[in-house]
């Protein structure tokens, strides 16, 4: 099976834009979830889509959003870059839930704005 | 919410030798304690777990203990060995919510 693949990989934005980011997940898992990892505050949880909704979502402001498609694959959304969102945003997929399956983390996208 | 501390922030130790990584969580609620592995440029990889029903696993050289009443989990790599060389996260969720993540531990391991 291939594994979770993320497109693009690397990306450079500058202040004010938007950007939107994919993630295809192992085939036939429905649980995507969006991390956000920087040196500074480690590994933190987006949000969660399972079956087209959003299941769960974490402590980050409105700017950033996602959304599933009937095929599993998301896209995650960020409006109005600053500079503190540059980061490597790293997706991951699970069978239905992590809390039930193990999820598999894709390579990730380097994120940088300018 | 939860929040997660992760101690210590790095470790060397000599090849052979044991490295153990605590965690600390401060919700009650939580049930569900993965540990991933990242390697130098590469993605996390989850090399164990346990929830809250289970005191212990093991999984070959490493395991994880889980002491619910005090609120803290531990990693335990033994026999270490020099590809075990990378950051290390432990993470807790309740359930049905979100996972969160402690600050990692940057394991090195000299020959």
């Amino acid at each position: 099976k291939a594994g979770v693949t993320q497109t693009p990989r690397y990306l450079i934005k500058t202040r004010g834009q938007q950007v939107t980011l994919s993630c295809s997940p192992i085939s036939g898992h429905r649980s995507v979830s969006w991390y956000q990892q920087t040196p500074g505050q480690g590994l933190q949880f987006l949000f969660e889509y399972f079956s087209e909704t959003q299941r769960n979502k974490g402590n980050f402001p409105g700017r950033f959003s996602g959304r599933q498609f009937s095929n599993s694959r998301s896209e995650m959304n960020v409006s109005t870059l600053e500079l503190g969102d540059s980061a490597l945003y790293l997706c991951a997929s699970s069978l239905v839930s992590w809390q039930a399956y193990e999820q598999y983390f894709g390579p990730g996208t380097r994120l940088t704005v300018t | 919410g939860e929040n997660v501390e992760q101690h210590p922030s790095t470790l060397s130790v000599q090849e052979g030798d044991s490295a153990v990584i605590k965690c600390t969580y401060s919700d009650s609620a939580s049930n569900y304690f993965p540990w991933y592995k990242q390697e130098l440029g590469k993605r996390p990889q989850l090399i164990i777990d346990i929830r809250s029903n289970v005191g212990e696993k093991k999984d070959q050289r490493i395991a994880v203990t889980l002491n619910k009443t005090a609120k803290h989990f531990s990693l335990h790599i033994t026999e270490t060995q020099p590809e075990d060389s990378a950051v290390y996260f432990c993470a807790a969720s309740i359930p049905d919510d979100k996972l969160i993540f402690g600050t990692g531990t940057r394991l090195q391991v000299f020959p």
